[in-house]
């Protein structure tokens, strides 16, 4: 199975900041990564899929980069809807797997 | 509006069976792809299965593989997991999911999510 592993596991931001979320993989996944946001008590969303696609909804401030085993998604200024946790998973091959999530919280 | 509702959840004995449902609604149920992903309480997400778009396929995690079987019922919008020989390792709230595209099973993402069905395995 494909290990995916995220860091930091928590940070915390303030309202307008940059907030980069790293993801890495314990084997090349191409480009097959996904990001979901996931506020408390609500389904996870799927924000971008293919390492950079953006999700039809999901405002420009996300991106997403990375290929092989490494990958990031950016948030340019955080607003305070952004507050959750955040996850990467892994499309490459099944099993599917998530990085264990990355919690913002506010400073 | 593009809509995945489960239910079934429940409080069940080790050794116990269950079976989940989920109904899809606002998109053609029987063109996609539908997974299980599990959630447990204040930890991470785990894939747990997959069937393909007619259920002609089924995948599974290796935690559940042998236990749990994943079914169809296209005419009924309606996906399910049998759940059996249940420990409390499987424990979790439990999310059925879209594959994003029709021509594809998995590679670009999970679109849609309902809100999840709560397993408790527990004497």
């Amino acid at each position: 199975d494909i290990q995916m592993t995220q860091s930091p596991s928590s940070l915390s931001a303030s309202v307008g900041d940059r907030v980069t979320i790293t993801c890495r993989a314990s084997q090349s996944i191409s480009r097959y990564l996904n990001w979901y946001q996931q506020r408390p008590g609500k389904a996870p969303k799927l924000l971008i899929y293919e390492t950079s696609s953006l999700q039809s909804g999901v405002p420009s401030r996300f991106s997403g980069s990375g290929s092989g085993t490494g990958f990031t998604l950016a948030i340019s200024s955080l607003q305070p809807e952004d507050f959750a946790t955040y996850y990467c998973q892994q499309s490459h091959s099944l099993p599917l797997t998530f990085g264990g999530g990355t919690t913002v919280h506010v400073k | 509006e593009l809509q995945l509702v489960e239910s079934g959840g429940a409080v069940v004995q080790p050794g116990g069976s269950l079976r989940l449902s989920c109904r899809g609604s606002g998109f053609p149920f029987d063109d996609f792809a539908m997974h299980w992903v599990r959630q447990i309480p204040g930890k991470g997400l785990e894939w747990v299965s997959l069937t393909t778009w007619d259920g002609g396929n089924t995948f599974y995690a290796d935690s559940v593989k042998g236990r749990f079987t994943v079914s169809r019922d296209n005419s009924e919008n309606s996906m399910f997991l049998q759940m059996s020989s249940l420990t409390p390792d499987d424990t979790a709230l439990y999310h059925c999911a879209k594959a994003r595209t029709s021509d594809q099973y998995f590679y670009f993402g999970l679109d849609v999510w309902g809100q999840g069905t709560s397993v408790t395995v527990s004497s």
